[in-house]
């Protein structure tokens, strides 16, 4: 099973611009990257899918380099309830999460 | 209704008990999945399956197994629960293609006493 990495933890303070990236050095050709959003006690809910370049939506950007081995979610002006595990996962036929990344939004 | 729905929500038992948890899906979707959470552990996949008829094991399916009794159920049992099982499990759902990415249901608190 593909496995991502991404950092475990970061702080931010509302109204800023939050940026994780995720690392998949194998993704294979045909993979998906997709970015989940996790609160504590639910289950992870879907915020965007991409390929390569750019993809975005209400919620979130989602930036793919031309070699495909890393991903940046970007949440705008992030406030207290995007505080969440967010995970990257590659691949559409595999499911494997890492850790994710915590994301401490502060007021 | 939830497109994704698990029960119970919560389940304290006994070690040595079986134990069953269910989920049901209206997604339409061929692929379901089982996971457990515990904490600073992320999520870890037991079992995964791909259609009716089709059972695969994921990264920690020792103690566990599965039924999918039709497309939209998947059930997980613990043939003799022990507490190190105690975690939280997610079902999930996805279609062949992943273009909707992974549908989660809310989870259930198991707690093995």
């Amino acid at each position: 099973l593909a496995k991502t990495t991404q950092p475990i933890s970061m702080d931010s303070y509302e109204g800023q611009e939050v940026n994780i990236t995720c690392s998949h050095n194998n993704i294979a050709t045909n993979d998906y990257i997709t970015w989940y959003q996790q609160f504590p006690s639910q289950g992870p809910r879907f915020i965007i899918q991409g390929y390569k370049t750019k993809v975005k939506n209400e919620v979130a950007s989602l930036f793919i380099p031309a070699d495909r081995k890393s991903s940046t979610l970007s949440l705008p002006r992030v406030s207290l309830s995007d505080t969440a595990v967010y995970y990257c996962l590659e691949g559409n036929n595999r499911l494997a999460f890492g850790k994710g990344n915590q994301v401490v939004v502060i007021p | 209704d939830a497109d994704v729905t698990q029960t119970p929500r919560n389940r304290i038992t006994k070690t040595g008990k079986r134990i069953m948890l269910e989920c049901s899906q209206t997604k339409g979707h061929d692929r379901m999945y089982w996971y457990r959470q515990d904490p600073g552990l992320g999520l870890r996949l037991i079992y995964y399956s791909f259609d009716v008829k089709d059972i695969n094991k994921g990264e920690i399916s020792d103690g566990y197994s599965v039924s999918r009794q039709a497309q939209a159920k998947f059930s997980l049992s613990l043939e003799s629960a022990i507490p190190n099982q105690t975690a939280l499990y997610f079902c999930a759902t996805s279609d062949s293609r992943g273009s909707e990415g992974y549908t989660f249901g809310s989870g259930t608190r198991l707690t093995v006493v």
